[in-house]
């Protein structure tokens, strides 16, 4: 498909456990953005990728959340020790990485739960 | 630090008369808007932005009015149709080196156009 594709579609964990997130980008876009939205609220910016430049993380709500995107393309959200707050949404978005203004796409989302 | 508002939860419209959602924001650095609809179970599509240099833009039905001196925005849908019943968020950017590409999403509108 064309466009940005994520996985699982759906998460179910315990309190504690270690999730992992993927995003898969629009082919040839440079730029990848992971944002979460939590029940009721707006979505919620968490760390973007440009290209090989080291990444904004500004957004992590804590260091158990991490992120890496290998090669260029693909990402992984990694949350370590999950909690029931940790339960959102989690879109992933990427853009052609070539103006400041541009258009972000999104990905379909994972829904989260953590019990 | 909520920088993007939408201060209405919902709107309620009849299908051809016109839809006009509403989002202000603080920080005077934003410099390009966006405006993306969200159903249920899907990520955000990109709807129509405006850079700051301009108070107008539009795209069809969608036109997208920018006042910076309030800061504030808006959406206007004519007409309104039944298949724009969803989510519609309002988001914001700063386009200098070290924001680049991060959004601020106001919380979103949903939006229902009854028959």
């Amino acid at each position: 498909g064309a466009g940005v594709s994520q996985s699982p579609s759906n998460k179910v964990t315990e309190k504690g456990k270690d999730v992992e997130l993927r995003c898969d980008p629009i082919s040839g876009h440079t730029a990848l953005y992971w944002y979460r939205q939590s029940l009721g609220q707006g979505l919620e910016f968490l760390i973007y990728f440009q290209g090989n430049s080291a990444p904004d993380k500004s957004g992590l709500p804590s260091d158990r959340f991490s992120a890496e995107r290998t090669g260029g393309s693909v990402s992984t959200l990694t949350i370590q020790r999950t909690q029931q707050e940790d339960s959102a949404v989690y879109l992933c978005a990427s853009s052609l990485g070539q103006s400041k203004q541009e258009t972000q796409y999104f990905g379909p989302g994972t829904r989260l739960l953590v019990l | 630090d909520q920088q993007v508002k939408q201060n209405s939860p919902s709107l309620s419209v009849q299908e051809g008369r016109i839809s006009i959602l509403n989002c202000d924001y603080t920080n005077s650095m934003f410099d390009y808007f966006l405006w993306y609809k969200k159903y249920p179970a899907e990520g955000p599509t990109f709807l129509i932005s405006i850079s700051s240099i301009k108070d107008k833009n539009e795209d069809g039905r969608f036109t997208v009015f920018l006042n910076k001196s309030a800061k504030h925005l808006s959406l206007h849908i004519v007409p309104s149709q039944p298949g724009d019943s969803a989510v519609y968020f309002c988001a914001a950017s700063v386009s200098r080196a070290d924001s680049w590409g991060k959004l601020q999403f106001g919380a979103g509108t949903q939006v229902v156009v009854t028959p």
